[in-house]
């Protein structure tokens, strides 16, 4: 079965400062994954996702993510935090035979003055 | 920009009572989800369908039932709404086979 491991429950960065969050994934074959945030009483919303192809993706905000099978990741970046991304990130993997999603824990990002 | 919603955004009953919390969109996606999701916490799903008159349960078990006859609407009800049942409800959306789901804003659950 497929899982997703964020290793950090809480990451504070400073206003400015660049960003990445982890994300591993157990998958037998190529994943497509996936990065959604979630503001304090929201819905999830789309960052971007892989499928195919080119590695590095661009996503909304200013953000991107490197797949690198090798080392099962998905990592997240951003190179100048804002304050207005002080929310929660989950990583999303989809399931095998499916169009179903499992989800990691999430990330809680705090941003500091 | 997805169009999915949900309705009521927040809702606090009484134990016992049976509640419908409604999802729709307006993508003519045809497959529908929804998560439950403890505050801080991981999605979990517990229902999704793949179209009209189709449902299956989720990785979560979940006393909830949903129906799906319209492709657009895809309710989740609770027939005896119980303090263990206070959570958020997120309803998502997706088309085709690659997974990428939109969600609605969620519904927050408070019974007591």
């Amino acid at each position: 079965a497929q899982s997703v491991t964020q290793p950090d429950i809480h990451i504070t960065v400073s206003e400015g400062a660049s960003l990445e969050l982890r994300c591993n994934y157990s998958y037998g074959a190529t994943p497509y994954l996936f990065w959604y945030v979630q503001s304090p009483g929201q819905g999830l919303q789309l960052l971007l996702k892989y499928f195919s192809g080119d590695t590095l993706v661009q996503g909304i905000k200013g953000f991107e993510a490197e797949f690198k099978r090798s080392q099962s990741s998905f990592n997240l970046r951003k190179p100048s935090v804002h304050w207005s991304d002080a929310a929660e990130y989950f990583c999303a993997v989809r399931n095998s035979g499916y169009s179903t999603l499992t989800f990691g824990k999430g990330t809680m990002l705090l941003v500091s003055p | 920009e997805a169009d999915i919603y949900q309705t009521p955004r927040y809702l606090v009953i009484g134990t016992g009572k049976k509640i419908t919390l409604e999802c729709s969109q307006t993508m003519g996606h045809d497959k529908m989800y929804w998560y439950q999701q403890d505050p801080g916490m991981e999605l979990h799903l517990i229902h999704y369908s793949y179209g009209v008159n189709s449902t299956e349960k989720g990785d979560l078990s979940s006393e909830s039932t949903v129906s799906r006859i319209r492709t657009e609407h895809f309710p989740l009800t609770l027939e005896s709404a119980r303090p263990s049942h206070t959570s958020q409800y997120l309803c998502a959306s997706s088309i085709g086979d690659l997974g990428t789901q939109y969600f609605g804003p969620g519904t927050r659950l408070l019974v007591l």
